[in-house]
């Protein structure tokens, strides 16, 4: 099956700077990649999805690329502000296992004022 | 849209006793998932459903777990009899059965088991 790889497990950035989570796949069939966010006491927000026919897409300070060779996808989250800090998930699925998701294990996110 | 409900929020109850969990998923959303969340394991997909009826219930830990879907607008998940080690957040999630699609988490209920 399915297996999602996430790293960092933490990340500490000043307010302003850029932060970047980084994902591996194992299945090639994967074809749908979304982002969650996940604020102290909240469920995972979907914040962000890419699908295997584009290779980036942006949303305000947040963007994901895709890399399908090399099986890797990346959150990108520009000029970083205290409200960012949150635990980070990224899942991915096949056409196969219809809308199932394999999560990896998630990034604490910690932005400093 | 009032998104995702799950009921209660909190719940604190006692080893052996049963713990029913609620969820009452996106009007239109076809499929519901439940998952449990932990420190050691992150989230875990418990079992899984497609127009109300049970597709994968592999996650589900042990018989004492089970999970009901009696409409498109409620589901249950029971634990008994619980045990400490049932103590975790679950959240239930809804999606479009249809691949490439994004799941919506309800805002979880934190289960401790003393």
């Amino acid at each position: 099956g399915e297996n999602v790889e996430q790293h960092p497990s933490t990340l500490s950035v000043q307010e302003g700077d850029s932060a970047v989570i980084k994902c591996t796949y194992s299945d090639s069939a994967s074809n749908y990649f979304p982002w969650y966010k996940q604020e102290l006491g909240k469920g995972p927000q979907l914040i962000i999805d890419i699908r295997s026919n584009v290779g980036e897409k942006k949303d305000q300070r947040i963007a994901v690329t895709l890399n399908k060779t090399a099986k890797h996808f990346s959150l990108h989250i520009t000029e970083t502000q205290p409200e960012d800090s949150a635990v980070y998930f990224c899942a991915a699925s096949t056409n196969n296992a219809g809308n199932m998701l394999t999560f990896g294990g998630g990034t604490r996110l910690m932005v400093k004022p | 849209d009032a998104g995702v409900i799950q009921s209660p929020r909190h719940e604190v109850t006692e080893m052996g006793q049963e713990v029913t969990l609620r969820c009452k998923p996106i009007s239109g959303h076809n499929s519901l998932f439940w998952y449990r969340q932990t420190m050691m394991r992150g989230l875990e997909l418990l079992i899984y459903f497609n127009n109300n009826v049970p597709i994968d219930d592999s996650g589900m830990p042990e018989d004492r777990f089970s999970a009901k879907m009696p409409n498109a607008s409620f589901s249950t998940l029971k634990i008994q009899p619980s045990e400490p080690r049932d103590s975790a957040v679950y959240f239930c999630a809804s999606s479009f059965n249809s691949p490439g699609v994004g799941q919506y988490f309800g805002p979880g209920t934190r289960l401790t088991v003393t």
